[in-house]
């Protein structure tokens, strides 16, 4: 499993766009990268995974470099209801996968 | 479609005592997960199961916590003796085998 590397903590005003980046230097090369977003009280929710380039859905995008060493996910225009904590998992596994949660990267949306 | 249901979402025990916590995975998940995440931290995996056998226990204090998953589908996480740092919110989750896991609200446990 690859270690992942992000941010402890980022603030943000309603309305703009938040990027989150990730290190994952030691990515393998079949390793994915997941995000997950959780609310306080509640389980962790699955955003978005992606294996290089760009994915997009309606919640976020997620830019991965060629060199797939980071990965950026993307939050446009967010809202007071996207403060949060959000996960970086980059990893696979053979057959069951394993999903192992680093420390997150604590949101605040500031009206 | 119904989600991971978990009981109970709360509890409280003196240090010493047991505890059991009961998780019911969505229809059809082989892949089931419990979690321990103490206040602050991300969730740290404790067993994962692939139907009824575990493919991953390495983090689970095992002289005091067990884990089982009766016919691959229902499965109780228990603790005994408790300590006061099993104070934690305890996570089920479950997945068709991918990256894509959906959690249940968790309990929350409190030891005194």
């Amino acid at each position: 499993l690859a270690k992942t590397t992000q941010p402890i903590s980022m603030d943000s005003y309603e309305g703009q766009e938040v990027n989150i980046t990730c290190s994952h230097n030691n990515i393998a090369t079949n390793d994915y990268i997941t995000w997950y977003q959780q609310f306080p009280s509640q389980g962790p929710r699955f955003i978005i995974q992606g294996y290089k380039t760009k994915v997009t859905n309606e919640v976020a995008s997620l830019f991965i470099p060629a060199d797939r060493k980071s990965s950026t996910l993307s939050l446009p225009r967010v809202s007071l209801s996207d403060t949060a904590v959000y996960y970086c998992l980059a990893g696979s596994g053979a057959g069951s996968y394993q999903l192992t949660f680093g420390k997150g990267t604590k949101l605040s949306v500031i009206p | 479609e119904a989600g991971v249901a978990q009981s109970p979402r709360y509890k409280i025990i003196e240090k010493r005592q047991s505890v059991a916590f009961w998780c019911n995975p969505i229809s059809g998940h082989a892949t089931l997960y419990w979690y321990q995440q103490i206040l602050g931290q991300g969730p740290k995996l404790l067993i994962q199961f692939q139907n009824n056998g575990v493919v991953d226990d390495s983090q689970l204090p095992k002289d005091r916590f067990s884990a089982e998953r009766l016919k691959g589908v229902d499965s109780t996480l228990k603790i005994q003796p408790a300590k006061l740092e099993d104070s934690a919110v305890y996570l089920c989750a479950s997945s068709l085998g991918g990256r894509k896991a959906f959690f249940g609200q968790g309990t929350r446990l409190t030891v005194v």
